[in-house]
C-alpha cells in the first residue's frame, strides 16, 4: 500500500543529542514537509522540499536540519540547538503544483528530551 | 499576514449536529481543508473546498465557506462517538510556494 512512514513512533533523547527521524513515502510525491504539532498550537511548519536535492526553512527551522538526496526519503534532524524539542513531529507529501492536491501525513513521531 | 484561527474545544451529545468553525486571513486562498486527527496518529484529509463555492456536502459533512467574511464550518451530521478527534482547518497559502497554514485544531467531543 502507498504512503507515508515515519519511525520511530517514539523516541528519547538526552540533552545535547542529535536525534534524526525518518520520512519515506512511496507515493512518487515531489514535495515533502515536516510539520511541529505542540498542544493547542497548530501545526507548524519547519522545513519543506519541492524536489530532489531542493528545500527550503519554514517558519520555525532554527535548531533542525532536512536533507533530500532521494524522491522518497526526507530525514530530519532535530539538533541540540533546538531549546524545546519535546513535541509530536509529523512529516507530509504532497503532488507537486502551486495550491493543488492533498496533504497526506506519517503516523507522527513523539520526540521526548528527558 | 497568514493565520487560522479555530475554538480549541466543542463538546456534543450523540445524535446531535456539530459544527466546527474557522476563520483565515488569505483571501487569495484557492483550496480551504478540513482534517481530522484521532489520538497519537497523522492527520487525515476529511474534505476539502475550492474558493468559488459557497457549500459542498459529502454524506454527514457539509462544508459552508463564507468568503466575505473568510469564515469557513464544517458541519457534522449525526454525531458519533468515532466522529472524536481533533479537527483542523487550513488554507492553502498563496505566497508563491506550496504550503498549507493550519489552525490550532478544535478537539471535538462526543457524549452519550
Amino acid at each position: 500500500d502507498g504512503g507515508i512512514t515515519q519511525s520511530p513512533k517514539y523516541l528519547f533523547r538526552k540533552e545535547g543529542q542529535n536525534v534524526t527521524l525518518s520520512c519515506e513515502q512511496n507515493l512518487n510525491h515531489d514535495a515533502m514537509y515536516w510539520y511541529r504539532q505542540d498542544p493547542g498550537q497548530g501545526l507548524r511548519l519547519i522545513y519543506y522540499s519541492q524536489i530532489v536535492n531542493d528545500f527550503q526553512k519554514g517558519d520555525i527551522a532554527e535548531g533542525y536540519s532536512v536533507s533530500r538526496e532521494k524522491k522518497e526519503s526526507f530525514p530530519l534532524t532535530v539538533t541540540s540547538a533546538q531549546k524545546n524539542p519535546t513535541a509530536f513531529y509529523l512529516c507530509a507529501s504532497r503532488t507537486g503544483g502551486p495550491n493543488t492536491g492533498e496533504l497526506f501525513f506519517g503516523e507522527g513521531s513523539r520526540l521526548t528530551v528527558l | 499576514g497568514e493565520d487560522v484561527e479555530q475554538s480549541l474545544f466543542l463538546s456534543v451529545r450523540e445524535g446531535d449536529s456539530s459544527v466546527i468553525n474557522c476563520t483565515y486571513t488569505d483571501s487569495s486562498s484557492t483550496y480551504l481543508y478540513w482534517y481530522k486527527q484521532e489520538p497519537g496518529a497523522g492527520l487525515q484529509l476529511l474534505t476539502y473546498i475550492f474558493s468559488n463555492m459557497d457549500m459542498k456536502q459529502d454524506q454527514r459533512l457539509t462544508v459552508l465557506l463564507n468568503k466575505k467574511d473568510k469564515h469557513l464550518s464544517l458541519r457534522i451530521a449525526d454525531t458519533q462517538t468515532g466522529d472524536s478527534a481533533i479537527y483542523f482547518c487550513a488554507e492553502s497559502f498563496s505566497g508563491g510556494y506550496n504550503k498549507l497554514i493550519f489552525g490550532a485544531g478544535t478537539r471535538l467531543a462526543v457524549h452519550p
